[in-house]
């Protein structure tokens, strides 16, 4: 089955500065690859997603960044804000049917973003 | 913006004992989840539903376990005889149906945190 690694763990910026995380996916058959981020004592929340016809995307300050050779995408926030803070997940799945809402979550980022 | 409900927020429960966790999904919704975190792991697929039947489960979803969605709106997850390694944060989420303009979204509810005692 899919197994999604997730780095790093925990992430300090300082406000303004940028924040990437990076996600390896081992299944070449996943084509939707979504990020979630977690609020405390909430469920998680879609920001961005992309899928494998698509080598970036962007939204606002958020982007998505997919290698399906290498199998490994990143999430790149620019310009922090304090309100960034919040665990942030990758996943992966096979887009198609039911599978669709099947995904394999990393291991989830802390990202602490200092004012 | 929509959101999926669930109940309770907290439940502690003693070992052996059969608990419910309800759900309520986005009206217009069709496909519905379970997934659980333990705490400090990573977010894990139990169970996917469509069409009232089990489309697809995890290894963890074991005999224990049963869904349901008695009443067109409810979703729930029944664990029959808890044991102390259920205890985590269980997690409802929903998908509407396919072409939508977020169809490949799951939205996903606040939680429900089993203790397990």
């Amino acid at each position: 089955g899919e197994n999604v690694e997730q780095h790093p763990s925990t992430l300090s910026v300082q406000e303004g500065d940028s924040a990437v995380i990076k996600c390896t996916y081992s299944d070449s058959a996943s084509n939707y690859f979504p990020w979630y981020k977690q609020e405390l004592g909430k469920g998680p929340q879609l920001i961005i997603d992309i899928r494998s016809n698509v080598g970036e995307k962007k939204d606002q300050r958020i982007a998505v960044t997919l290698n399906k050779t290498a199998k490994h995408f990143s999430l790149h926030i620019t310009e922090t804000q304090p309100e960034d803070s919040a665990v942030y997940f990758c996943a992966a799945t096979l887009a198609g049917g039911t599978s669709y809402g099947k995904l394999t979550f990393g291991q989830g980022t802390i990202l602490t973003v200092h004012p | 913006e929509p959101e999926v409900t669930q109940t309770p927020s907290h439940q502690v429960t003693q070992m052996g004992q059969e608990v419910i966790l309800r759900c309520v999904p986005i009206s217009n919704h069709l496909y519905f989840y379970w997934y659980r975190q333990i705490l400090g792991q990573k977010v894990e697929f139990l169970v996917s539903f469509y069409n009232n039947e089990i489309s697809e489960k995890s290894e963890i979803f074991d005999d224990q376990f049963s869904v349901e969605r008695p009443d067109g709106s409810n979703f729930t997850l029944k664990i029959r005889s808890t044991k102390l390694e259920d205890s985590a944060m269980y997690f409802c989420a929903s998908r509407q149906i396919p072409g939508g303009p977020r169809a490949g979204e799951l939205f996903f509810g606040e939680g429900s945190r089993l203790t397990v005692l």
